[in-house]
């Protein structure tokens, strides 16, 4: 079955740096994966879909990637800020059945 | 457009009781889709409902149900709690549609549920 790796440790970075989170899948290529953002005690919120046949998204400072042969997506955020200090989800559809396998997330600190 | 709405927020329970959480997706979503967060496993998927009818269902016991009403608000509930059942559980709307759409979900703010 599909299954989803996100870094479990928490990534610390320095205000202003780029900060780059990743997730890999280990089966079938997915049409599309999501990227999601979570503070603590609220739900998830959407940020970037990127199709299988596209190499890159980009929305503002967000950057995504895409990478079928690597089995992996790569989440990029540019000029970094301490307000984009949360857990970043990734999520990928599990088939034809329109299920979405979430990633654990991955917690990003970004510090001033 | 209001953001989908769940209720309540917080939810203290004994261990054999039953809960119903309340979720009222966006305006015109008609999917509605149930999550369970916890910190070790993440978020898990429950089931979605699509125009009244159960479309996907996720690998939980039989306690765990849910249903959809015509205007597309849905409940879900849960029987018989057992401690392992305190989590996050989280209601998503997205506009459903067929194959080849992308299911982007708006989740709510979620309800805790501890069982005690």
């Amino acid at each position: 079955s599909q299954k989803i790796e996100q870094n479990s440790e928490a990534l610390n970075i320095q205000e202003g740096k780029t900060a780059t989170l990743t997730c890999n899948y280990t089966n079938y290529s997915p049409a599309y994966l999501q990227w999601y953002r979570q503070d603590p005690g609220r739900g998830p919120v959407f940020l970037l879909l990127i199709r299988e046949n596209e190499k890159e998204k980009r929305k503002e400072r967000l950057k995504v990637t895409f990478d079928t042969t690597l089995k992996q997506s790569l989440f990029h955020i540019t000029a970094s800020q301490p307000a984009d200090s949360a857990t970043y989800l990734c999520a990928l559809d599990a088939g034809n059945n329109r299920k979405l396998i979430w990633g654990l997330g991955t917690s990003l600190a970004v510090n001033p | 457009k209001a953001g989908v709405t769940q209720t309540p927020r917080y939810l203290i329970k004994t261990r054999g009781q039953q809960v119903t959480l309340s979720c009222s997706p966006i305006s015109g979503h008609r999917s509605v889709s149930w999550y369970q967060q916890t910190p070790g496993q993440g978020l898990q998927f429950l089931f979605e409902y699509f125009s009244e009818t159960q479309r996907n269902k996720g690998n939980f016991p039989g306690r765990f149900s849910g249903r959809q009403f015509s205007n597309s608000r849905s409940e879900m509930n849960v029987s018989t709690l057992e401690l392992g059942d305190s989590a996050l559980y989280l209601c998503a709307s997205s506009l459903g549609g067929g194959q080849g759409s992308y299911n982007e979900q708006f989740f709510g703010p979620g309800t805790r549920l501890t069982v005690l």
